[in-house]
């Protein structure tokens, strides 16, 4: 069964604070690893598609990291935002190039003004 | 910027009635998905959809489930006989017409179910 983990479950910080969170995947067929913001009562947001062993995207304050060989991706925000206060959601893709997504329970990150 | 729109935001059903979950896709993709987030839980693959046929379906969506594409711009979730445990938020998807590209899926507002 494949699983997807994600750390730490809630997150409370301090505006202008920086953090992280962590995916962990299987190693194994890999395909892409996809980044997801989703906020209460909208839809979840894309960020990030990841491919490829030692990736990093950013858009914004936001950046991300891949590590295919050992099952793991690493989501930053830089000086944290009350509007950053969202759930983090990491979702492994399967098959091929559309295949579907196996999704963590996402970490819940709320900044304090 | 298109996004992917749901309807109802909220349907109320009586267990074992039928209901229909609606889903208008990005108008250019072709690849279509629905999944389901039960209260507290992962959000979890129900279907996937190419070529009017399913591609993929987990094993959540038995014989109780079907989907269909039938005017070109709508998606379908059917649920013939609801249960308790259907109970959930309802997510569709789309992504790109380009096969063999790493595109995001596009997700909807969802659609809460509960059923009674």
């Amino acid at each position: 069964i494949l699983n997807v983990e994600q750390s730490p479950q809630s997150l409370h910080v301090q505006e202008g604070d920086s953090t992280n969170f962590t995916c962990s995947f299987p190693s194994s067929n890999f395909y892409a690893l996809h980044w997801y913001r989703w906020e209460t009562a909208k839809s979840p947001e894309a960020l990030f598609v990841m491919t490829l062993n030692g990736d990093e995207k950013k858009k914004g304050r936001i950046s991300a990291t891949l590590n295919t060989k050992e099952g793991y991706s690493y989501l930053y925000i830089k000086g944290s935002q009350p509007e950053d206060s969202a759930t983090y959601l990491c979702a492994f893709r399967v098959g091929g190039s559309q295949g579907n997504l196996i999704f963590g329970k996402g970490t819940k990150l709320s900044v304090k003004p | 910027e298109p996004e992917v729109t749901q309807t109802p935001s909220h349907q109320v059903t009586q267990m074992g009635q039928e209901v229909i979950l609606r889903c208008v896709p990005i108008s250019n993709h072709l690849y279509f998905y629905w999944y389901r987030q039960i209260l507290g839980q992962k959000v979890e693959f129900l279907v996937s959809f190419y070529n009017n046929e399913i591609s993929e379906k987990s094993e959540i969506f038995d014989d109780q489930f079907s989907v269909e594409r039938p005017d070109g711009s709508n998606f379908t979730l059917k649920i013939r006989s609801t249960k308790l445990e259907d109970s959930a938020m309802y997510f569709c998807a789309s992504s790109s017409r380009r096969q063999y590209s790493n595109q995001p899926q596009h997700f909807g507002d969802g659609t809460r179910l509960s059923i009674l």
